[in-house]
């Protein structure tokens, strides 16, 4: 089983600023199946990122997604006041269990 | 305009059981994988249980397979979560996520909004 850990746990930063989550593979991922989601209070996830570096229909082009092998990142270059919010990465490789999801990165209004 | 909505949640006592549903509409039902995830404030994200599109391939986690059976309906558009032998650590709001493709990609790109399963006696 891949486990993913994601860093931070909480990233506290002002609006306008830049974030940089990162989200860890205990196991290399197979083909940068990694995919990142933005969860608000109250709300399900939402797609961001797939492929890891591949925006999601409608994703505003400041969440970018980069890295390969164990190690991924989610940059977002200016932080609106509508993104903060919970992350979480996942990866969706071929082997059992398919899915699996980094424990979270709370991005959090300084 | 994808929509997803669960239905079907509530407190049940263990070992009881309680069966989800998941009305899809927006587009083709058919013609996607859908999967059930569930999510705890202890454990976070935890997926559940993958469909195919035509039903004919099933996969569970190992913490609820043969306790849990996924199927689907798509003369009607909904996805079921049967949910039997429940147990305390089966508290969770669980949603129904679709595939964006018909054979599974273990992809989530749409998901409903969730629906609340307490198992407390």
């Amino acid at each position: 089983e891949i486990v993913l850990t994601q860093s931070p746990g909480t990233l506290s930063l002002s609006p306008g600023e830049r974030a940089t989550l990162s989200c860890r593979a205990s196991q290399r991922v197979t083909n940068t199946y990694l995919a990142w989601y933005q969860q608000k209070p109250g709300q399900a996830p939402r797609l961001l990122i797939y492929g890891a570096s591949s925006r999601a229909t409608g994703i505003p082009d400041r969440f970018s997604g980069s890295g390969s092998g164990t190690d991924f990142t989610l940059t977002i270059s200016r932080l609106e006041p509508e993104d903060f919010a919970v992350y979480y990465c996942q990866q969706y490789d071929s082997s059992f269990p398919r899915i699996t999801f980094g424990g979270g990165t709370k991005v959090e209004i300084k | 305009e994808v929509r997803l909505l669960e239905s079907g949640g509530g407190l049940v006592q263990p070992g009881g059981s309680l069966r989800l549903s998941c009305a899809a509409s927006g587009f083709t039902f058919r013609n996607y994988a859908m999967n059930w995830v569930r999510q705890t404030p202890g454990k976070g994200l935890e997926w559940v249980s993958a469909v195919s599109g035509t039903g004919g391939s099933t996969y569970y986690a190992d913490s609820v397979k043969g306790r849990f059976t996924i199927s689907r309906d798509n003369s009607k558009d909904t996805l079921y979560l049967q949910m039997n032998s429940l147990r305390a650590e089966d508290t969770a709001i669980y949603y129904c996520a679709r595939d964006p493709s018909r054979m599974l990609t273990w992809l989530l790109d749409y998901w409903g909004q969730g629906n609340l399963v307490t198992v407390s006696s």
